[in-house]
Order: C-alpha cells, then sequence, then structure tokens
C-alpha cells in the first residue's frame, strides 16, 4: 500500500490564484481530513469528510473548499490565494473499525507559498 | 467541545534521560488517545495510542499512561536517543466523533 499520497509537494502561487492540492489513500479508509500546520505550530482542521458524497468544515474552512467524490480522493481547492494560507497542508485518513477509533495515516504534506 | 493542553512546549534532555509529557484533556467522553511524532520537514506519525479502558501500554522505550479520574495522559520516553528530537503532539478523540483534538505539540530535543 501506498497508504496516503499528496501531490504537488511544493507549490509558490501568486495572490489571487487558485490551485487544488490533491490527496488519494488506497486503504479504503473512510474517514479524511485536511489540516494545515504554520510554523512551529500545531495540526488546524480545515475540513474532513466521513465518506463518499459528505463533508463537513473543521475549525478553520474559510479560504477553503473540498469534495469527495470517491472514497479514494478528497482534493482540498484554494480559490483566492492570500499569504495567509501560506503554509504546510497535511491529508489524512483513518477507519473508524467495528468499535473504536482509529488512528490517523499522514501524507507527506504539501508546502504552499503564496506571494 | 474537546479541549487538549500540552506540556511542555519544549522538552532539553541528555541522550540517556527519560522524557515525559503530559496532556489534559476536558471530555470525560473521549475514550481514545494516540501520541504522534512529527520530525523535522516530516509527516505525524503514530508512535503509541491508550484506550480509555486501559491505564498503561509500554512498547519498548515508550510508555503511555492514562489517568481518567484526572483526565490525563502521559508520554514516557525512556533511555532517550538523538534521534527521537521530534515533535511530539498528544490528541484525545470522543468516542463516536472519530475527529481528534490535538495538542499544541511538545519539541523534544536530545542532546548526544
Amino acid at each position: 500500500n501506498a497508504g496516503v499520497t499528496q501531490t504537488p509537494k511544493f507549490r509558490i502561487l501568486k495572490i489571487g490564484q487558485s490551485m487544488t492540492l490533491q490527496c488519494t489513500q488506497d486503504m479504503n479508509h473512510n474517514y479524511m481530513y485536511w489540516y494545515r500546520q504554520d510554523p512551529g505550530m500545531g495540526l488546524k482542521l480545515i475540513y474532513y469528510s466521513v465518506g463518499a458524497g459528505i463533508t463537513d468544515k473543521g475549525e478553520v474552512p474559510n479560504g477553503y473548499n473540498v469534495s469527495r467524490s470517491t472514497t479514494e480522493d478528497f482534493p482540498l481547492r484554494l480559490e483566492l490565494a492570500a499569504p495567509s494560507q501560506t503554509s504546510v497542508y497535511f491529508c489524512a485518513s483513518s477507519y473508524p473499525g467495528t468499535d473504536s477509533n482509529q488512528p490517523q495515516h499522514f501524507g507527506d504534506g504539501t508546502r504552499l507559498s503564496i506571494l | 467541545g474537546e479541549n487538549v493542553e500540552q506540556h511542555p512546549s519544549t522538552l532539553s534532555v541528555q541522550e540517556g534521560d527519560s522524557a515525559v509529557i503530559k496532556c489534559t484533556y476536558s471530555d470525560s467522553a473521549s475514550n481514545y488517545f494516540p501520541w504522534y511524532k512529527q520530525e523535522l520537514g516530516k509527516r505525524p506519525q503514530l508512535i503509541i495510542d491508550i484506550r480509555s479502558n486501559v491505564g498503561e501500554k509500554k512498547d519498548q522505550r515508550i510508555a503511555v499512561t492514562l489517568n481518567k479520574t484526572a483526565k490525563h495522559f502521559s508520554l514516557h520516553i525512556t533511555e532517550t536517543q538523538p534521534e527521537d528530537s521530534a515533535v511530539y503532539f498528544c490528541a484525545a478523540i470522543e468516542g463516536g466523533s472519530y475527529i481528534p483534538t490535538f495538542g499544541r505539540g511538545t519539541s523534544l530535543i536530545v542532546h548526544p
């Protein structure tokens, strides 16, 4: 299994540009998440999905959109890039299991700079 | 909602010493507590976890303890090595929510 795969690994955007961060997992996990991590800080939840066709806002959703058309893919869209969105973005997935929580599996991250 | 506090924010130890990181949580419904290690420039990776029906769990040099009454759980690393240097995050998850609340992280520095 490749696990959670994120593309691209690095990207520089100009203010006002748009882009999509790709995330795919091959573990048949139901739950998928997008986090941002600013330098020296913790993880902030942007959006999450409990299954195909279902998405919900996390702690910091403004300026972002997501979709979940398949179990495997969970892309994150930035419509009008702003300098405040400069960050490292991590996608994660987990399988809820039958009767207990399960750990999250993270991708390698996308390092995004907006200038 | 759940609130997780993690201390200390920075921990500096000599190689061979023990390191302890403590987290407290607020929601008594939380029942799953994972710990993640994040090396510089890398992704967070699970190193150990504990569920509310267990008080302690060990994996070689790493152990986690849980005190449900006091609502705190701790990560213990013995015989620290330079490769243990990283940021460690604790998390708490309420049963059935599957949305973890993370602590702010502890930067562990192990000096050779």
